[in-house]
């Protein structure tokens, strides 16, 4: 099984600056990557599929990168509704998620 | 506009099964699989497997082989999850989601409490 370490576990950020959320495989994924984000009592919404391409009605401050083991998730300007947490998968081999990233308020 | 509707919780005894459906609308149902996935409260999220509508083919994560099954009726755009044997650990909220890949899910739908206890 893949396993997928994400960090830090908690992000603490004023609204309107960067956020910058990492991934890391246990192996290489190749871009098989994808971003998840679920507010409290909602289902996950996916953010970024591919390591990098936006989902559909995604804002572009959103952006993914990386491949192989090792990915990043940037928020360019938190808005009040990007608190959150944020989740990666693989799905190059069996689909494994991260144990999550909170964004909070800080 | 794509939505997956799940049936309603429900609460079941240790060692009884649980069959969850999911009604997709608003998109061609036997193009995109179906996964499913489980949300321990305060966890994080669990993949179980995948089913190819269109073929019936399925795949399941190894924790739950033997226990899982995922079937779907075609005619009625409607996907299926029964999970058997179940234990106090299998009390999760569980979601169906169109696989924009075969394990990349997009649309989800709003989830289902299940409820093992005694």
């Amino acid at each position: 099984e893949i396993v997928m370490t994400q960090s830090p576990a908690t992000l603490s950020v004023s609204p309107g600056e960067r956020a910058t959320l990492s991934c890391r495989a246990s192996q290489s994924v190749s871009s098989n990557l994808a971003w998840y984000q679920q507010k409290p009592g909602q289902a996950p919404r996916l953010l970024i599929y591919g390591a990098s391409t936006r989902a559909t009605g995604i804002p572009a401050r959103f952006s993914g990168s990386g491949s192989g083991t090792e990915f990043t998730l940037t928020i360019s300007s938190l808005q009040s509704e990007d608190f959150a947490v944020y989740y990666c998968q693989q799905y190059n081999n069996w689909p494994t998620f991260g144990q999550g990233t909170k964004v909070e308020i800080k | 506009q794509v939505q997956l509707v799940q049936s309603g919780a429900e609460v079941k005894k240790p060692g009884a099964s649980v069959k969850v459906s999911c009604k997709a609308s608003g998109y061609t149902f036997t193009s995109y699989d179906i996964n499913w996935v489980r949300q321990a409260t305060g966890q994080g999220l669990e993949w179980m497997g995948w089913m190819n509508p269109n073929s019936g083919n399925t795949g399941y994560a190894q924790k739950f082989q033997g226990r899982v099954t995922m079937t779907r009726n075609t005619s009625i755009s409607t996907a299926y999850m029964e999970l058997s044997s179940l234990r106090s650990e299998d009390t999760a909220v569980y979601y169906c989601a169109r696989a924009l890949t075969t394990s990349c899910p997009d649309y989800w739908g709003q989830g289902t409490l299940v409820t093992v206890s005694s």
